[in-house]
């Protein structure tokens, strides 16, 4: 199956500093990449979409200001918290599809905790 | 906004006994994902089904997608203290890419 890992796998960082997490197909163009939040035993949910080139959706109650997305290539989308507080502390998950329609793909996920 | 209901939220039993799964909505999906989750990992793609009425076996796993595509089900015949983990269920809609997902099911299976 297709392939998408995430950067970093884990994260500390001080609350008001800025968290950037990479996510790539590393084996097939992503025309669409997913961003989800997950907490402890709870399903997914997704935050926003990202479309190569263009500007990210987000799902309502989202702010788009604190959780910044950006989806420079086919093979790389990239989430950055901003201002990071201990309530942002989460698993951030993504996924990548090749077109719409087709399956997705999910990362391993990234564990970031905010002191 | 579409719900996918997802049942039981937990389920804890001994090895060798079967369990299913299901998740249910008032809305149609186009296809039905099921996925599985151990801790501090991605989500990990079971089966798709897309055909209502269809019937997917994956060892032993077997899937079913409801006739009116607003259903689904899982169940796993003879659960092994491997089958333990976070199953979840997401319906895809046949124009877009998102997927609803379903609250998850907590598997534990003893030994």
């Amino acid at each position: 199956g297709a392939v998408v890992s995430q950067h970093p796998s884990r994260v500390i960082c001080k609350s008001g500093t800025s968290v950037k997490i990479e996510c790539r197909s590393l084996d097939f163009q992503a025309t669409t990449m997913f961003w989800y939040r997950q907490f402890p035993k709870k399903s997914l949910m997704l935050m926003a979409t990202s479309n190569e080139g263009s500007k990210a959706t987000y799902e309502q109650g989202v702010e788009k200001d604190k959780f910044l997305i950006n989806h420079a290539s086919l093979t790389l989308s990239t989430l950055t918290v901003t201002s990071a507080h201990p309530e942002d502390s989460s698993f951030y998950i993504c996924s990548a599809t090749l077109a719409p329609g087709h399956e997705q793909y999910f990362g391993p996920g990234t564990r970031l905790t905010v002191t | 906004t579409q719900l996918l209901e997802q049942s039981p939220q937990f389920l804890s039993i001994q090895e060798g006994e079967n369990l299913t799964v299901y998740c249910n909505s008032s809305s149609v999906f186009s296809s039905l994902q099921w996925y599985r989750q151990e801790p501090g990992e991605g989500p990990v793609l079971l089966v798709t089904v897309v055909t209502g009425g269809e019937v997917k076996k994956l060892k032993r796993l077997t899937f079913q997608f409801g006739d009116a595509r607003k259903d689904s089900s899982l169940h796993i015949t003879a659960a092994q203290p491997g089958d333990t983990g976070l199953y979840l269920c997401a319906g895809g809609r046949e124009y877009g890419n998102k997927l609803v997902f379903g609250a998850g099911t907590i598997l534990r299976v003893k030994s």
